[in-house]
């Protein structure tokens, strides 16, 4: 069954610091991978996306990095922002499959 | 400038009536689709749409039905609401890649905030 799921599901951090969520699949074949963000009262944006050859993307302050052998994807921020505070939602291949997203509050 | 737009933002009705929601891309995909987003955000697929095929989310009631006059527009129709049907409703619209090639991202909607009352 192809499924995406996504930890931790919420995660608090203070302003400044860094952060990693993670992403795991099992959806088959693979093609890529991406990473959005939503922020409240708005829709997904994509921030990164990664085929089968790439191993890490960065923007900006948003690193992903792929394992297609493990079937994990991270996306680490680095240097938080208030403006992180957003859902992060990972994606996988063409038919869009949805993780289950990752609530990010950062704390002045 | 608006790349994906949907209207209304926010509505609200009785249970019962019939309503319609507007979307609108200037991509120039040739997919678009309509996402339910459920209290704990998590975004489920309705419909994908382009001008060839129409894939229905076999759990989705037949009381919703997409209607699109031309490639850059997919409304949503929703007959007989019921309370279940609260939540925000995404419009998005890709384009996709060529044989064995990645699509491009989804672009989504600011959303609609259906409230049944």
């Amino acid at each position: 069954k192809n499924q995406v799921e996504q930890s931790p599901q919420s995660l608090i951090i203070l302003e400044g610091k860094n952060c990693t969520l993670q992403c795991n699949y099992t959806v088959s074949p693979f093609s890529n991978l991406r990473w959005y963000k939503q922020d409240t009262g708005r829709g997904p944006v994509s921030l990164t996306i990664m085929t089968f050859s790439e191993n890490t993307k960065s923007n900006g302050r948003y690193t992903a990095t792929l394992d297609a052998d493990t079937k994990q994807s991270s996306l680490h921020i680095t240097a938080s922002q208030l403006s992180d505070s957003a859902s992060y939602i990972c994606v996988v291949g063409n038919q869009f499959y949805f993780g289950t997203g990752t609530s990010l509050t950062v704390i002045p | 400038d608006t790349a994906v737009s949907q209207t209304p933002k926010y509505l609200v009705t009785q249970m019962g009536n019939d309503k319609s929601i507007k979307c609108e891309q200037n991509l120039g995909h040739d997919t678009m689709y309509w996402y339910k987003q459920d209290s704990k955000k998590f975004l489920k697929i309705m419909f994908s749409y382009n001008n060839k095929e129409l894939i229905i989310n076999e759990t989705v009631p037949n009381r919703f039905s997409p209607k699109s006059p031309d490639k850059a527009h997919l409304n949503l129709h929703i007959n007989s609401l019921e309370l279940g049907d609260s939540a925000v409703y995404f419009c998005a619209s890709s384009q996709p890649g060529g044989t064995g090639g990645s699509s491009s991202p989804l672009h989504f909607g600011n959303g609609t905030r259906l409230t049944v009352t």
